[in-house]
């Protein structure tokens, strides 16, 4: 069965100081990945998404990139973190199977920027 | 362009008492619909989806919702509340078509409290 892992489960970083989050899944190949963040009270929003390795797409602009150097393996990344990066980052992945992709998510990693 | 609202931020039911939590979407072309479950600090769990096949689709934990064309609705129910069903609830639309087919819309969720 596939399984998705993210780490670290919670990080308290300072302003301007560089972040890197990674997840992994494992059991299926060629997935497609993607980041979320849920900030308190504006719900789920997309950041990247990537269907191969190598290949992100950005969803919004913003001070955070994403990368994907192995077929199963998705880390988000900043220079410089904001205040305004705080939040619950999720990781999801999917593969096409009956007619459309599902996505599976995370167990998150809550990032509180000081 | 894909949306999605929750009717209620915010629902409360006693312990034993039916759950409806409201979902209406709106798409130009035939959606694929989806909840999801969050328990505090935790991922988002797939509670069932609905892909064109049967309307009334039955997912974990008792849960089913009932996919309505002429409503654009996709209310999720389950006709007796026990208190681990208190965490929040996401219900989101994918369709298949453009350049965006990979994206996932969601709700702003809604808070499922059970009173003992």
């Amino acid at each position: 069965s596939q399984t998705i892992h993210q780490w670290p489960a919670t990080l308290v970083q300072p302003v301007g100081s560089p972040l890197s989050l990674e997840c992994t899944v494992e059991g299926t190949s060629n997935p497609n990945l993607y980041w979320y963040r849920q900030a308190a009270g504006r719900g789920l929003q997309l950041l990247f998404y990537s269907v191969g390795i190598g290949q992100i797409s950005s969803e919004v602009p913003q001070n955070l990139s994403a990368s994907r150097p192995q077929d199963r393996q998705f880390i988000l990344s900043s220079k410089k973190l904001l205040l305004s990066d705080s939040g619950f980052y999720l990781c999801a992945w999917s593969v096409l199977a009956g007619g459309t992709d599902t996505q599976y998510f995370g167990p998150g990693t809550r990032l509180t920027v000081l | 362009a894909q949306s999605v609202t929750q009717l209620g931020s915010h629902v409360s039911v006693s312990e034993g008492a039916l759950v409806l939590l409201r979902c209406n979407y709106s798409s130009s072309v035939p959606p694929y619909l989806f909840w999801y479950v969050q328990y505090p600090n935790q991922g988002l769990q797939l509670l069932l989806k609905y892909t064109s096949a049967a309307t009334l689709v039955k997912g974990i934990n008792g849960f089913e919702a009932e996919f309505k064309k002429s409503e654009t609705s996709f209310h999720l129910t389950k006709p007796s509340a026990h208190m681990s069903d208190a965490a929040e609830y996401f219900c989101a639309v994918k369709t298949n078509s453009g350049g965006s087919n990979y994206k996932l819309t969601f709700g702003k969720g809604t808070l499922l409290t059970v009173n003992p």
